[in-house]
């Protein structure tokens, strides 16, 4: 059974660092994976898709790695602003039909 | 930029009675979804349904639920007889296309879900 992690729960940054984000999945058989982000009380965004031959998929400040082998993604948010702050998602598809495997998020507070 | 639409955005039912979410998804995607979001946990799959038909479903999409594309371009959740704990923000996901099936992308875009509270 698939289970995706994602580590650490809550990030506290000041604005203008360099974010980097964890995410761990059990099964290496995926077809991709989506990074998302979430406003309180709000839907999901998505940021990127990588699929899982890509080793890197960029958009804008976000970079996504994956190594598949060894179950694991990174999201990186280059000089991070105080707009970044949400809760950002990872998912994991590893059934044909298309159906997301999500992790808990991790909670990002940019402060000016 | 094309979304998914989904209304109410919040509604308050009472325990028992039978409730329906809605959803428009982006018009050119044929695979859909609901996912629902317990406060303060994991968003869960519920299900999947292609060519009118649901590809697949969680445990928790028990008889109690029911999905439904009644035309062109609604996609419906319902739940017959809510309970408290069916208290939850509900999504709807489309997609072109699934993943291993067929050709197009497989990138899922999100509504902004209903708040469904059930007291």
């Amino acid at each position: 059974k698939q289970e995706v992690t994602q580590i650490p729960a809550a990030l506290s940054v000041p604005e203008g660092e360099n974010l980097v984000l964890n995410c761990s999945f059990t099964d290496s058989a995926i077809y991709n994976l989506q990074w998302f982000r979430q406003d309180p009380g709000k839907g999901l965004t998505s940021l990127l898709l990588i699929q899982s031959s890509q080793r890197e998929q960029t958009s804008g400040r976000l970079n996504a790695s994956l190594d598949k082998s060894s179950g694991r993604s990174t999201l990186y948010i280059a000089a991070s602003q105080p707009g970044d702050s949400a809760t950002y998602l990872c998912a994991v598809r590893s059934d044909s039909w298309g159906k997301l495997q999500f992790g808990a998020g991790t909670q990002v507070v940019v402060t000016p | 930029e094309p979304e998914v639409t989904q209304t109410p955005s919040h509604q308050v039912t009472q325990m028992g009675q039978e409730v329906i979410l809605r959803c428009v998804p982006i018009s050119n995607h044929l695979y859909f979804y609901w996912y629902r979001q317990i406060l303060g946990q994991k968003v869960e799959f519920l299900v999947s349904f292609y060519n009118n038909e649901i590809s697949e479903k969680s445990e928790i999409f028990d008889d109690q639920f029911s999905v439904e594309r009644p035309d062109g371009s609604n996609f419906t959740l319902k739940i017959r007889s809510t309970k408290l704990e069916d208290s939850a923000m509900y999504f709807c996901a489309s997609s072109e296309a699934p993943a291993g099936r067929g050709t197009g992308n497989t990138e899922a875009f999100f509504g902004q879900g209903t708040r469904l509270t059930v007291v």
